[in-house]
């Protein structure tokens, strides 16, 4: 158990719907990261967020939307979902980015 | 803006070979931090290794040791006598340093078979 846990850790859903993907950093970590990892583009940074304020943002479609909640925790929501974006999305966590990054198991959304 | 580029897509050895996976990268800042992650077949993300740009001393771990050269913008990753569990999806990445809360930039990754 790597201490980052992301729920549900798999996702079917149709399309043109909305999902949320939970995330729980490590704790003692500030800051959380979402990663999409889709087999034609690897692993791609959508957004970061420090203690609850959104630090760095990435390759994130409109579509998509984050945020991290007072007690840490962070969602990811996926709306008006396309076949394209089957991927697994991770999350990490980190202290520091000079010590590393955390990452969770993963959840595999799967879009039909 | 970093980049990180792992020209080796797949390779396959047989157990108990010597395998190196290249890591190139490029980046504008002086200080910087590399990564190497383990992807198994489960799927999770594995930390392997941390190494700033200021210390390019060699590290070995196990069966596991990498080579860190600025001059050449690598940080190459070797696995002596490799063995199944070994077969994983092999990720470089990168962090800019000067800020506490940079973003990881990953390469490809490479896809390691080891055959038994």
């Amino acid at each position: 158990d790597s201490g980052v846990t992301q729920t549900p850790k798999h996702l079917i859903t149709a399309t043109g719907q909305r999902v949320t993907l939970r995330c729980s950093p490590r704790s003692g970590d500030l800051s959380v990261y979402w990663y999409q990892q889709s087999l034609d583009q690897g692993l791609q940074f959508l957004i970061q967020y420090y203690n609850g304020e959104e630090r760095a943002k990435g390759n994130i479609l409109e579509r998509f939307s984050a945020q991290q909640f007072p007690d840490l925790h962070s969602e990811l929501n996926l709306s008006s979902l396309e076949l394209g974006d089957s991927a697994l999305y991770f999350c990490a966590s980190s202290v520091s980015g000079f010590y590393g990054y955390t990452f969770g198991s993963g959840t595999r959304l799967t879009v039909v | 803006a970093q980049k990180v580029t792992q020209a080796q897509t797949e390779i396959s050895v047989v157990e108990k070979e010597d395998v190196t996976l290249d890591c190139v990268y490029e980046t504008r800042d002086t200080t910087y931090y590399l990564f190497w992650y383990k992807q198994p077949p489960s799927g999770e993300l594995v930390f392997l290794i941390r190494r700033n740009s200021f210390d390019e001393q060699n590290e070995i771990s196990g069966r596991y040791s990498w080579n860190f050269q600025k001059s050449t913008s690598s940080f190459n990753f070797t696995i002596t006598a490799s063995q199944v569990v070994d077969s994983a999806v092999y990720f470089c990445a990168l962090v800019p340093g000067g800020t506490s809360y940079g973003k990881l930039t990953f390469g490809q990754g490479t896809i390691l078979t080891v055959h038994p």
